[in-house]
């Protein structure tokens, strides 16, 4: 079945150490995203990307950092420059053109920092 | 920045009851969407409406495009148990995809 995978589930870190998210998608869509989820919160936007090999920020794009090197990949390392990483991350994927806001999402990697 | 206003926070509802929910902003937009997320999962897209004025149907479930283009609400009719969740309502002015703004959310919680 088509869709979008994230791993891991569940993620713990060290304070000071960089880790890296995974997004797969077989959905042959053209834009990625990543977004952060907080309780009580609304979906933040952190990355996306419409085609391979760019990526633009989002609206809190500090102390992360993606790439683009194949459609289907859309990974995002959290660095020990994000200030607050405990949280709930979200890939998603669209088709493109006059669907933009129609995403799929993949289960989400929780992600504690200790 | 642009900002949704969605209420109510949350719901607490008998089963077979009728259901409603809304978003507000001050801005205007082209698309607005609505998501369901149950615990530990990411969101699902359950109706995406293109048009102002714009009345859509999923199963149970009824959005609108407001007519002044800063609003949507959705209806969920009948609630059952498995309606449980957290719904998102989210709003794209349209231009780049990066524009899509979610709300806080509306928590529902259903007693059978």
């Amino acid at each position: 079945d088509g869709g979008i995978t994230q791993s891991p589930k569940y993620l713990f870190r060290k304070e000071g150490q960089n880790v890296t998210l995974s997004c797969e998608q077989n959905l042959n869509h053209d834009a990625m995203y990543w977004y952060r989820q907080d309780p009580g919160q609304g979906l933040r936007l952190i990355y996306y990307s419409q085609i391979v090999n760019d990526f633009q920020k989002g609206d809190i794009a500090e102390g992360y950092s993606v790439s683009r090197e194949k459609k289907e990949s859309f990974p995002l390392t959290v660095t020990s420059a994000q200030k607050n990483p405990t949280a709930f991350y979200l890939c998603a994927s669209s088709r493109g053109t006059g669907a933009w806001g129609e995403l799929f999402f993949g289960e989400g990697s929780r992600l504690t920092v200790l | 920045g642009q900002q949704l206003n969605q209420s109510p926070q949350s719901m607490f509802i008998q089963e077979g009851e009728d259901v409603s929910m809304n978003c507000t902003s001050s801005s205007i937009f082209n698309t607005w969407l609505w998501y369901k997320q149950e615990p530990g999962e990411g969101p699902v897209l359950l109706i995406a409406l293109y048009k102002a004025g714009e009345l859509t149907s999923n199963g149970r479930l009824t959005a609108q495009f407001g007519i002044t283009r800063k609003d949507s609400f959705l209806n969920i009719s009948a609630s059952i148990p498995s309606d449980v969740g957290i719904y998102f309502c989210a709003g794209q002015a349209g231009g780049s995809q990066g524009n899509l703004i979610f709300g806080k959310g509306t928590k529902l919680s259903v007693k059978p």
